[in-house]
């Protein structure tokens, strides 16, 4: 059974750093590519990140690019997003996401919180 | 990176037919067939339901159907039933190893 969970979310000031993991199961993790997509409190989905099935390419979305750093350790079967210089409209919860052989995500997580607020 | 554009909401009846429309652009929409739908309950992850514009995952209702004609796709949810009641997701590849996704439209099972 394909199993995505993330965790490291929580409250952070304005200015902040944290960093997100993806622990990844029941699949080969380092045969696909990964994605980060976060919901704002009562909004919507919005792409953030995308990373090679190795690790290297990368891609993110204008709001967060210079800022947000996506990597993943095959070895772990974990994902990773490292999000520095953190801002209110950050604030969301962050699911990680597995993409099928097309630009689909077929498999997400439950999601993990983030709380930017002084 | 623009959102897709959704209403904001939509309703019907059970039994009774629903359309929701996604509107992009050249760029997004209009130029892939990378055009996939997400069903999201309340406090849950989204769950896929469509992909490449009309093909459906193994277990997904046949209900449930996508199509696309330039700039706009849509998802289709025949038979109406009370559980179908959720905010759905339109999303596109839009080049350079970028997503987009529409705003969501919340359905009402009247």
């Amino acid at each position: 059974e394909v199993q995505l969970v993330e965790s490291g979310g929580g409250l952070v000031q304005p200015g902040g750093s944290l960093r997100l993991s993806c622990a990844a199961s029941g699949f080969t993790f380092s045969s696909y590519w990964m994605h980060w997509v976060r919901q704002a409190p009562g909004e919507g989905l919005v792409w953030v990140s995308r990373i090679h099935s190795d690790g290297s390419s990368t891609s993110y979305a204008d709001s967060v690019k210079g800022r947000f750093t996506v990597s993943r350790d095959n070895a772990k079967n974990t994902l990773f997003l490292q999000m520095n210089s953190l801002r209110a409209e950050d604030t969301a919860v962050y699911y990680c996401a597995r993409e099928r052989v097309d630009p689909t995500l077929d498999y997400w997580g439950q999601g993990t919180l983030v709380t930017v607020s002084s | 990176q623009s959102a897709l554009t959704q209403p904001r909401s939509v309703s019907g009846s059970p039994g009774q037919s629903v359309t929701i429309p996604c509107t992009g652009t050249s760029n997004d929409v209009g130029a892939y067939r990378y055009v996939s739908w997400y069903q999201q309950h309340p406090g849950k992850a989204p769950k896929f339901m469509i992909y490449d514009v009309s093909e459906r995952p193994s277990g997904v209702p046949d209900r449930f159907s996508g199509s696309k004609s330039g700039n706009t796709a849509s998802l289709t949810i025949s038979g109406l039933q009370a559980e179908d009641e959720a905010d759905y997701y339109c999303c596109s590849y839009a080049g350079s190893y970028t997503l987009v996704f529409g705003g969501g439209t919340r359905l009402t099972v009247l």
